[in-house]
């Protein structure tokens, strides 16, 4: 079956600094494949999505590149802000619907200031 | 628009008690969905509703029922709370069809423990 694996986490990192979290999949066809951030006490949002190979994610900074050769949808952003600090989850679609996620673990990031 | 609400946002059950969680979107989608959170987990989908009067199992739907009587509700029931149910309980809804945007909508939560 499709699944999602994340980089492990927590992740710390302070104000200003470079940020990617590792996201690789496996699937049948052809997914959809997208990044979603949970602020702490609250749902998950929609970061980032990508369609198809090669197409590039972005939003608020971060990007996310899908990359069919490497099965990967890493997620990163240049410069980090405390605001920035949430869960963000790795997420697939099989057959390009929005229905039925299949998710990542998750990765924690705290950004210090 | 409000988007997707749930209520309550925290219980604690005795275990064999039962309960409904609610969840109610006012975006006229057609696909809704719940998910559960456990601690340092990603979400795991339980039921979800591609209409009106269907509903379908995801992937850990055992001890939850779910109905769809209207676009605008799908509660979520447990009848014989087991202290494996403790999590944290996600309402989603999305658009599926011409001019989706693939996108899931998702509520506040419900945050369940099961003493």
């Amino acid at each position: 079956g499709d699944s999602v694996t994340q980089m492990e986490g927590p992740v710390t990192l302070s104000e200003e600094a470079f940020l990617t979290i590792n996201c690789t999949y496996t699937a049948t066809g052809y997914p959809s494949l997208f990044w979603y951030v949970q602020y702490p006490g609250e749902g998950l949002q929609l970061l980032l999505k990508a369609t198809k190979a090669d197409d590039k994610g972005s939003n608020k900074g971060f990007e996310a590149t899908y990359r069919k050769e490497t099965t990967s949808f890493h997620l990163e952003k240049g410069s980090v802000q405390v605001s920035d600090s949430a869960v963000y989850f790795c997420a697939l679609s099989d057959g390009g619907s929005g229905s039925r996620l299949t998710f990542g673990e998750g990765t924690q990031l705290t950004v210090n200031p | 628009n409000a988007g997707v609400t749930q209520t309550p946002k925290f219980r604690i059950l005795k275990i064999g008690q039962s309960m409904t969680l609610q969840c109610t979107q006012d975006m006229n989608h057609n696909y809704m969905y719940w998910y559960r959170q456990d601690p340092g987990m990603g979400l795991k989908l339980i039921y979800y509703s591609v209409g009106a009067g269907i509903t379908d199992k995801g992937e850990v739907p055992n001890g939850y029922n779910v109905s769809r009587s209207t676009t605008e509700d799908f509660p979520l029931r447990l009848e014989l709370a087991a202290p494996s149910q403790t999590s944290v309980y996600f309402c989603a809804s999305s658009y599926e069809g011409p001019g989706g945007r693939n996108e899931q909508f998702f509520g506040p939560g419900t945050r369940l423990t099961v003493l």
